[in-house]
């Protein structure tokens, strides 16, 4: 009974680093979820993507991140050049559908940059 | 105040004793889901609501959802100390092309004493 599982669980990186934050989805969901936590927040959406395609990124910062989801493997977050004020934790969740389904989540990603 | 925003923030009890947390949001909804949080852990969901549904029940917990009031309510019976959590409501809205973004609050902390 896999549910959505995230590595690594924690990261750590120097200023100016990359970080790379994998997400495969519960078996059967082709709708990901990417959000993001800072300390004593609730959680904020970034990015919707669907196999092979980002449906929305509104919530997702213009500059230094990107998501993908290929068509084989994991769903993929990547920070270029981090700084100090992207340490947070980023969680995956997935869905099997984009309409009233329940969304699940995955245990997070909890990135500290130093 | 956000969309999804928990009251109290933080909640101390006894074990035995009910909890309740309030949620109020401001858009129309399609449904709006509770989740929970151990410290330093990923979300665990706990009900969905849709906006059609008055109540609904799972063990010992009981969500009401007052579409009118644009508010809803988590009851946890006969708490217990691993009910230590932080609790989320989240809420997806019923318009647009949005319907599968959660928007969370910032939480409510309950803490169950032995």
């Amino acid at each position: 009974n896999a549910g959505v599982m995230q590595n690594p669980r924690h990261l750590v990186r120097r200023r100016g680093q990359e970080a790379r934050l994998r997400c495969s989805p519960v078996k059967g969901h082709s709708h990901v979820y990417w959000y993001r936590q800072l300390p004593e927040e609730g959680l904020k959406f970034m990015v919707y993507l669907q196999k092979e395609n980002i449906i929305d990124e509104s919530g997702m910062p213009k500059e230094r991140f990107s998501a993908e989801f290929p068509k084989e493997g994991p769903s993929i977050l990547r920070i270029q050049q981090v700084v100090r004020g992207d340490s947070a934790a980023y969680f995956c969740a997935s869905s099997p559908g984009s309409y009233g389904n329940t969304i699940y989540f995955g245990e997070g990603s909890w990135l500290t940059v130093v | 105040s956000q969309q999804g925003e928990e009251d109290p923030q933080a909640l101390s009890i006894q074990e035995g004793e009910n909890a309740t947390m309030n949620c109020s949001y401001k858009t129309s909804i399609n449904n709006l889901q509770w989740y929970r949080q151990n410290s330093g852990r990923g979300l665990v969901h706990l009900i969905l609501i849709r906006s059609n549904e008055r109540e609904k029940h799972s063990g010992r917990l009981r969500v009401t959802l007052d579409t009118s009031k644009k508010s809803s309510s988590l009851l946890i019976t006969a708490s217990r100390a691993a009910d230590t959590a932080s609790y989320f409501c989240a809420t997806v809205p019923n318009s647009g092309g949005s319907n599968y973004k959660l928007t969370f609050g910032k939480g409510t902390l309950l803490t169950v004493n032995p």
